[in-house]
């Protein structure tokens, strides 16, 4: 069982749509929690990092976790066609020195 | 741009070359990363260095030989790779290695992109 699972896609919704992008995971040690945007032909920027569960909210992402269900998600208002690309999760556990990676969501948002 | 960067941005080898791929992280990080990116596939964790000294190998071949000569730099030697070794090579540096909210995000470099021939 691989340790985090993302559909990979693609996505594609019209401009302004809210846009919901989801990991689940196996490991019950995870406490922290990131999402990363990767424009095509550069490296993945963070966008969101939260420790435990609960959300966490910056303009128009709103990163949620619920440990109880293993289950993490990227809200995405008002969407505009500079997100289009692909969205990664990554988490890690507060003993292991490494993070475990999604493979990827891509977006594509239609002017 | 994120502080890290790599060069060069795209690499083309063939089996029997040597070349090295260059990291610098310019935010004052003490750990820095190797990672392989594929395509469908999740970033696979290479190698990790802390404070210079190398902590992770996530039992990588031998053909991919890392060095970090001090905290702000990391190198990737390559040598008689094969044509699977194809992928976007991302460094990323973080404040720590270990879990403590606030110091260990990863920043990532924008990568190289290695075509084995």
């Amino acid at each position: 069982q691989k340790e985090v699972e993302q559909d990979p896609g693609p996505l594609s919704v019209p401009e302004g749509a809210i846009v919901s992008l989801n990991c689940t995971y196996s490991n019950s040690a995870f406490q922290y929690f990131m999402w990363y945007r990767q424009y095509s032909r550069k490296g993945p920027e963070l966008l969101m990092y939260t420790y435990s569960s609960g959300n966490k909210e910056d303009g128009r992402f709103t990163a949620q976790v619920d440990k109880s269900s293993k289950y993490i998600s990227l809200f995405i208002r008002d969407s505009q066609p500079s997100d289009s690309a692909t969205y990664l999760c990554a988490m890690g556990s507060n003993t292991g020195n490494q993070f475990y990676f999604g493979t990827g969501t891509s977006l594509t948002v239609i002017p | 741009e994120t502080g890290v960067t790599q060069t060069p941005r795209h690499l083309v080898m063939g089996m029997t070359n040597k070349k090295s791929l260059k990291c610098e992280q310019h935010l004052g990080h003490n750990a820095m990363y190797w990672y392989k990116q594929s395509a469908k596939k999740p970033l696979e964790l290479m190698f990790v260095y802390n404070f210079k000294e190398q902590t992770e190998n996530n039992s990588v071949p031998s053909r991919f030989s890392p060095e970090c000569p001090n905290s702000s730099h990391l190198f990737l030697h390559l040598h008689t790779l094969q044509p699977e070794d194809s992928a976007l090579y991302l460094c990323a540096s973080s404040q720590d290695v270990r879990g403590t909210l606030g110091h260990n995000e990863q920043f990532f470099g924008p990568g190289t992109r290695l075509t084995v021939l």
